[in-house]
C-alpha cells in the first residue's frame, strides 16, 4: 500500500529552527509537495521537490532524497504565525496526491 | 479575486437526505478535485476531473458522485447521506494534472450528518 509518515505534533520556540520529517512509500514518484494549513482553513502550497536536494524559499526550505524516500521541511526564524499543520504529499504513478496526516507545529514564545 | 469558492460553508444534514456541495473556480484550471479531511487522517481523494466532461474515482468514492459540465464548476453530490460522511470537504484545482501542477484549495465545507 501507499504510505506517508510524518510526526503528529512538534513544539518549537519562537526564533528557533525546526525540521519536520516525512517518509514515503508510494507506487511511483512524480514529486513531493509541502502545504501549510492553519486551523479551520484550507491548505496552502509551500514547496515542491522532484529532484534530490534542497529548495530554499525565504525562511522555508525543503529537502528531498528519492533513494531514501525521505523529505524534510525546515523552518527558520520561527514566528508565532507559523503555528499550523504542515502536510506532506507525494504524487504517485497516476499523478494523484497521496497525503500524510500532517504535523501540528506549536510555537511557544 | 481569482480563486476557488465553495458553498455552503457549513451544513448540518439529516441522514438519508441528498446534498450537493458546490465548487467554482475562476482560474480556468483544467483539473479539479474533491477531498475529505478527517481528524488524524490525511486528505483523501473522493473524485477528480482532469478536464471538463471527464471524471474519475479517487480513493474513497462510495456514496458520492460528481459532474463536470464546464471548466469552472465541479459539484459533489451525496445521494443519501450517512453519519460516516461527516467531514470537512475541500475542493481543489490545478492548471493540469501533471507532475509539477500545484493544487490550490477552496475554503472548505464542514458537513455534519446526524
Amino acid at each position: 500500500g501507499q504510505n506517508i509518515d510524518q510526526p503528529t505534533e512538534m513544539t518549537a520556540t519562537e526564533g528557533a529552527i525546526v525540521q519536520i520529517n516525512c517518509t514515503y512509500q508510494t507506487s511511483g514518484f512524480n514529486g513531493l509537495f509541502w502545504y501549510q494549513q492553519h486551523a479551520g482553513e484550507a491548505p496552502t502550497f509551500l514547496s515542491y521537490n522532484v529532484l534530490d536536494g534542497l529548495e530554499e524559499k525565504g525562511r522555508f526550505s525543503s529537502f528531498l532524497s528519492r533513494s531514501k524516500g525521505y523529505s524534510y521541511l525546515l523552518l527558520k526564524e520561527l514566528q508565532m504565525k507559523d503555528s499550523a499543520s504542515y502536510l506532506c504529499a507525494v504524487k504517485d504513478s497516476n499523478y494523484q496526491l497521496i497525503w500524510g496526516a500532517g504535523t501540528k507545529l506549536i510555537i511557544k514564545p | 479575486i481569482a480563486g476557488i469558492t465553495q458553498a455552503p460553508t457549513s451544513q448540518i444534514l439529516a441522514a438519508g437526505r441528498r446534498m450537493t456541495l458546490r465548487c467554482t473556480q475562476d482560474m480556468r484550471h483544467n483539473a479539479m478535485y474533491w477531498y475529505r479531511q478527517d481528524l488524524g487522517l490525511g486528505l483523501r481523494l473522493i473524485h477528480y476531473s482532469n478536464t471538463a466532461g471527464t471524471t474519475g474515482k479517487g480513493e474513497v468514492p462510495d456514496g458520492y458522485s460528481v459532474s463536470r459540465a464546464n471548466t469552472d464548476d465541479f459539484p459533489l453530490t451525496l445521494a443519501s447521506a450517512v453519519p460516516s460522511q461527516t467531514s470537512v470537504y475541500f475542493c481543489a484545482s490545478s492548471e493540469a494534472s501533471g507532475d509539477t501542477d500545484t493544487q490550490y484549495f477552496g475554503p472548505g465545507t464542514r458537513l455534519t450528518v446526524l
